[in-house]
């Protein structure tokens, strides 16, 4: 088993751009979250999904979009990134809400 | 204002050397979860307690949760450089829908 998987690894963008990152898991979680961990702040809650079709707000989910329409993907949307979103981005599951979370590996996003 | 406070923030020691982190709160909760995360990877859980006092052990460490459920610590006994690495504990928060709050985190630095 691959675990949670994330794609890209590393980017960099312009301020203004757009990009979606990717998360998978192969461990038929119903719940999968995503994560931006800045130094200093641990680990913040952007979006979560309890299941296919279903997304809700987490702590700081301004300016990100998210989708869950397969079970095993949930993707991370920035429509218009800015300087402030420069972060590591970590996406988890779990199979129930207070069960073990697994992370991905993280995508590192710069935005200039 | 972090709901997990983590002390200290940084810690460098020798091999061999004792150590203890911290993990504390204004608020209650019914579980605390430790982490450790390593550069370049997503955080990876290393235990769970759930019982007000509850101590328990992972070979050389040691995680206790306080009587109150506001506290935590990590007790680490004769720190190897494989120990090096950034510990998160984490918690649900019942007025956040029982979703994870994270710690700031301790980096250790074990030297050989």
């Amino acid at each position: 088993n691959a675990g949670v998987t994330q794609t890209p690894k590393f980017r960099v963008l312009k301020t203004g751009q757009s990009m979606t990152l990717l998360c998978a898991q192969d461990m038929n979680h119903e719940y999968m979250y995503w994560y931006r961990q800045d130094p200093g702040m641990g680990l913040r809650l952007i979006h979560y999904s309890v299941g296919e079709g279903t997304t809700a707000k987490g702590e700081v989910p301004d300016g990100y979009n998210v989708s869950r329409l397969k079970k095993q993907n949930f993707l991370l949307g920035l429509e218009s990134a800015a300087p402030s979103q420069t972060s590591v981005y970590f996406c988890a599951s779990s199979y129930r809400l207070l069960e073990t979370q697994y992370f991905g590996p993280g995508t590192r996003l710069l935005v200039l | 204002t972090q709901l997990l406070e983590q002390s200290p923030q940084f810690l460098s020691i020798q091999e061999g050397e004792n150590l203890t982190v911290y993990c504390n709160s204004s608020s209650v909760f019914s579980s605390l979860q430790w982490y450790r995360q390593e550069p370049g990877e997503g955080p990876v859980l290393l235990v769970t307690v759930v019982t007000g006092g509850e101590v328990k052990k992972l070979k050389r460490l040691t995680f206790q949760f306080g009587d109150a459920r506001k506290d935590s610590s990590l007790h680490i006994t004769a720190a190897q450089p494989g120990d090096t690495g950034l510990y998160l504990c984490a918690g649900p928060l019942m007025e956040y829908g029982n979703k994870l709050v994270f710690g700031a985190g301790t980096i250790l630095r074990v030297k050989s």
